[in-house]
């Protein structure tokens, strides 16, 4: 069966510090992979995703990034993290149709 | 950008009632779907139907979908306290590789 990892569950950093968060995937291969945003009691911002290995769709143009290394890794980072960076980061893999499965997601918060 | 917008925002209802939830959208889509989310936790897919369904089963859950008016709705029969989340419905537009999310209605069940 398939798992998504995603770490860590929590974070705080400061402003200005840099951001590495890693999402893996097992049991599956070429999955699409995507990184969300959620604001406080908010929806789902979509930030990036990916279809294949380097390919990278940007949703949002912002402080952040993303790499896809790896067939089942996807990584999302900055260089300079900003007070509106804070939020729920979720990352998800899916098929065809488009169904998501989620990681629990990390809790970033940017003091 | 968010294409869905759920309605109500919040709804809270007393055990054992049913609870209903509407969703439209903008585009033409391939699918739409519902997900839950916890408190703190990731999505979890609940249903999909697709744009050429106008009615869906699943357990307690059922889902219409009426694309003339470009909106679905979501019915929770019988709720249990164990339903309290927030729901989300998502669609894919025709030709894309993303999901986009609505806002929400959080659902409060009391004993």
């Amino acid at each position: 069966s398939q798992t998504i990892h995603q770490w860590p569950a929590t974070l705080v950093q400061p402003v200005g510090s840099p951001l590495s968060l890693e999402c893996t995937v097992e049991g599956t291969s070429n999955p699409n992979l995507y990184w969300y945003r959620q604001a406080a009691g908010r929806g789902l911002q979509l930030l990036f995703y990916s279809v294949g290995i380097g390919q990278i769709s940007s949703e949002v143009p912002q402080n952040l990034s993303a790499s896809r290394p790896q067939d089942r890794q996807f990584i999302l980072s900055s260089k300079k993290l900003l007070l509106s960076d804070s939020g729920f980061y979720l990352c998800a893999w899916s098929y065809q149709p488009l169904t998501l499965h989620f990681g629990n997601g990390t809790r970033l918060t940017v003091t | 950008s968010q294409q869905g917008e759920e309605d109500p925002q919040a709804l809270s209802i007393q055990e054992g009632e049913n609870a209903t939830m509407n969703c439209s959208y903008k585009t033409s889509i391939n699918n739409l779907q519902w997900y839950r989310q916890n408190s703190g936790r990731g999505l979890v897919h609940l249903i999909l139907i697709r744009s050429n369904e106008r009615e869906k089963h699943s357990g307690r859950l059922r889902v219409t979908l009426d694309t003339s008016k470009k909106s679905s709705s979501l019915l929770i029969t019988a709720s249990r306290a164990a339903d309290t989340a927030s729901y989300f419905c998502a669609t894919d537009e025709q030709g894309a590789q993303k999901l986009v999310f609505g806002q929400g209605t959080r659902l409060t069940i009391n004993p």
